[in-house]
């Protein structure tokens, strides 16, 4: 069965330093999110992609974050500057629709700043 | 501000006995309700979606309930196995956004 793909599945890194977390969706998916946990809090919605663009981003995906789909297979998240706080687990996920439809999600990236 | 509630917030039963989770929400306007598991350390997997005008649907032993007028919804969990310790996170979107809006979860324990 496809699934959802991330690199790496732990990342460490200094604050200040900019990380680049990759996810490879299901193939015929259309619509991109990404989500974070901060550890024991719930999931937080960060934003949505499709077509080539961000169609909708929370208050929490400010200007150190960005997205990216580079190729046809690839879908990042880039931090710029990591900040203390941005310590998560970093959920990637895609559907074949919008709305209704089911979202898969990847077993995501535990990131960690130092 | 929308929220999703969750409760218990834990639970613990033996293995082959049935349980149900509850879970309330404050979203609006409410436009479909999911119930995901989440294995320790994994990302979340879905087990169902309900739209306004569904009350119920069943996945296998899970059988969720939604009363749309009371903002209330339910998995019910059936002869419960080991493999279904897991934390389990109600979910909620409103209309015209992508924004899912996950609850606490309720950590379910089943030992032998």
């Amino acid at each position: 069965e496809p699934e959802v793909t991330q690199t790496p599945s732990h990342q460490v890194t200094q604050m200040g330093q900019e990380v680049i977390l990759r996810c490879v969706p299901i193939s015929n998916h259309l619509y991109f999110y990404w989500y974070r946990q901060i550890l024991g809090q719930k999931v937080e919605f960060l934003v949505s992609f499709y077509n080539n663009e961000i169609s909708e981003k929370s208050e929490i995906f400010d200007d150190q974050f960005s997205v990216e789909r580079p190729d046809g297979s690839n879908f990042t998240l880039k931090i710029r500057s990591t900040k203390l706080e941005d310590s998560a687990m970093y959920f990637c996920a895609s559907s074949v629709l919008a709305g209704e439809d089911t979202q898969y999600f990847g077993p995501g990236t535990r990131l960690t700043v130092l | 501000k929308n929220q999703v509630e969750q409760s218990p917030q834990s639970l613990i039963i033996l293995e082959g006995k049935n349980c149900t989770l509850q879970c309330n929400y404050t979203v609006s306007p409410f436009s479909n309700l999911r119930w995901y598991k989440q294995d320790t350390g994994r990302g979340p997997v879905s087990l169902t979606i309900m739209t306004f005008s569904e009350n119920t649907k069943s996945n296998g032993r899970y059988t969720a309930t939604l009363d749309a007028d009371t903002k209330q919804s339910s998995l019910h969990i059936t002869a419960s196995q080991l493999s279904d310790s897991a934390s389990y996170i109600c979910v909620v979107s409103a209309y015209n956004t992508d924004k899912l809006i996950f609850g606490t979860g309720t950590r379910l324990q089943v030992f032998p």
